[in-house]
């Protein structure tokens, strides 16, 4: 069964650096997302991407956040400069379209010292 | 607003008792709606949804759970729990028209312990 996949499983980062993480969603999907979970919070959406550009965005999602499709399979989220209020586990989810299933990676667990 | 709220923040059951976790929506159209389950350290993992017909919905690992408009609810329901089954439960409302981008509303959650 296809999946989406995220890379890495986990991350340590020092506060103020700059973060990628990416994201396989599955082929034939169209509509792509992100979430975040700060731990013992509920699931916080981020951003959603469809025809390669955004669609809809969180207040959550500032200037300090960016999305990208670059090569056709790839989704990747890039934090600027990370705070630690950042760290979170990062799900990335993908949508055929519809009265389809999100689907969700496994996450990236995001530490920002 | 569109908003989901799961009233139980934690539930304990013994093994084979039978479980209901209650899941209430706000949302201004026929919603779309979702239950994943999250064990430790995982990912989410869809156990059934509701789009339209069927009020009754069956999923995944003898999951169902009953659309009631009338209480804007979609509470999951279980028979029988087995050890297995414990972890986080999230309900979810998934926006969609033309105006919506199919982005998912989560709730709390509901951490399910079970008992032997």
């Amino acid at each position: 069964e296809p999946e989406v996949t995220q890379t890495p499983s986990h991350q340590v980062t020092q506060m103020g650096q700059e973060v990628i993480l990416r994201c396989v969603p599955i082929s034939n999907h169209l509509y792509f997302y992100w979430y975040r979970q700060i731990l013992g919070q509920k699931v916080e959406f981020l951003v959603s991407f469809y025809n390669n550009e955004i669609s809809e965005k969180s207040e959550i999602f500032d200037d300090q956040f960016s999305v990208e499709r670059p090569d056709g399979s790839n989704f990747t989220l890039k934090i600027r400069s990370t705070k630690l209020e950042d760290s979170a586990m990062y799900f990335c989810a993908s949508l055929r379209g519809g009265q389809e299933t999100q689907y969700f990676g496994p996450g990236t667990r995001l530490l920002v010292l | 607003a569109q908003s989901v709220t799961q009233p139980d923040i934690h539930i304990t059951v013994s093994e084979g008792a039978s479980l209901e976790l209650r899941c209430n929506y706000s949302y201004g159209a026929t919603p779309y709606l979702f239950w994943y389950v999250q064990s430790p350290g995982q990912g989410l993992q869809l156990l059934l949804k509701y789009f339209s017909g069927d009020t009754l919905v069956q999923g995944i690992k003898g999951f169902e759970a009953e659309f009631k408009r009338s209480q804007s609810s979609f509470n999951l329901r279980k028979p029988s729990v087995h050890w297995s089954d414990a972890a986080e439960y999230f309900c979810a409302v998934g926006t969609h028209g033309s105006s919506n981008t199919g982005k998912l509303i989560f709730g709390q959650g509901t951490t399910l312990q079970v008992k032997p």
